[in-house]
């Protein structure tokens, strides 16, 4: 099942915050993030592990409510190259080894 | 440069036709991922191989069929397109466990456009 993302698009200054979040309705093994420039292939951000261990990108970060089967990914001090569809990734575990994605959050960053 | 290798990157159509689609994955990654991606769609994942086994599946048509070879490349067949078929098609690999639970980063590839007239 498709995990949903919110907000679907979002528009920043440079230098401004933003929190991109994703929410499943089944018990998650894993999060993932990455994000996709126009007219590119999709690069790895982050993934969160059930038990909360992470692996990732130095300047972005990103939590793993577990309980509540929700991620969130935080950008602070956007710059012009974090501009891109954000996607979080999604993996149950256990005999289920798909990794599903939301529908992506489109982020521009202005000058 | 991901490591890993689609091809062809643009393929031109009609409808009913068949069409394959090749990957190589990175060298030594295991497992291949296959997903289509549309406009209002996003990533939809298609199907994943782990070391030349079907491992996941998911809302893969039936005219579609993948496999992975001893080699490790693999090819996603389509059949029988259909205009809403039109899409890009992304492989990805990575190095998974054993359970084939993906614990790491997935590599991407340039995608293969696929456009049904």
């Amino acid at each position: 099942q498709q995990p949903v993302q919110s907000p679907q698009a979002v528009i920043l200054r440079e230098g401004e915050d933003a929190v991109i979040n994703c929410s499943s309705s089944k018990a998650l093994y894993s999060v993932h993030w990455y994000r996709q420039k126009h007219g590119e292939a999709p690069v790895f951000l982050m993934i969160l592990l059930k038990g909360g261990e992470q692996k990732g990108h130095e300047k972005i970060s990103a939590s793993f409510n577990e309980k509540k089967q929700q991620s969130s990914l935080y950008l602070t001090a956007s710059q012009l190259s974090y501009s891109g569809t954000y996607f979080c990734g999604t993996q149950s575990g256990g005999s289920n080894y798909k990794l599903t994605f939301g529908k992506g959050t489109l982020l521009t960053v202005n000058p | 440069d991901s490591g890993v290798t689609q091809t062809p990157k643009h393929l031109i159509t009609a409808t009913g036709q068949r069409v394959t689609l090749r990957c190589s994955p990175r060298s030594g990654d295991l497992s291949v991922y296959w997903y289509q991606q549309s406009l209002d769609q996003g990533l939809q994942f298609l199907i994943q191989y782990y070391n030349g086994e079907e491992r996941a599946k998911g809302n893969i048509l039936e005219r579609f069929s993948a496999q992975q070879f001893p080699d490790l490349h693999s090819e996603l067949n389509l059949s029988s397109l259909e205009l809403g078929d039109s899409a890009l098609y992304f492989c990805a690999s990575s190095v998974d466990s054993g359970t084939g639970a993906n614990t790491g980063e997935l590599f991407f590839g340039e995608g293969s456009r696929l456009t049904v007239l």
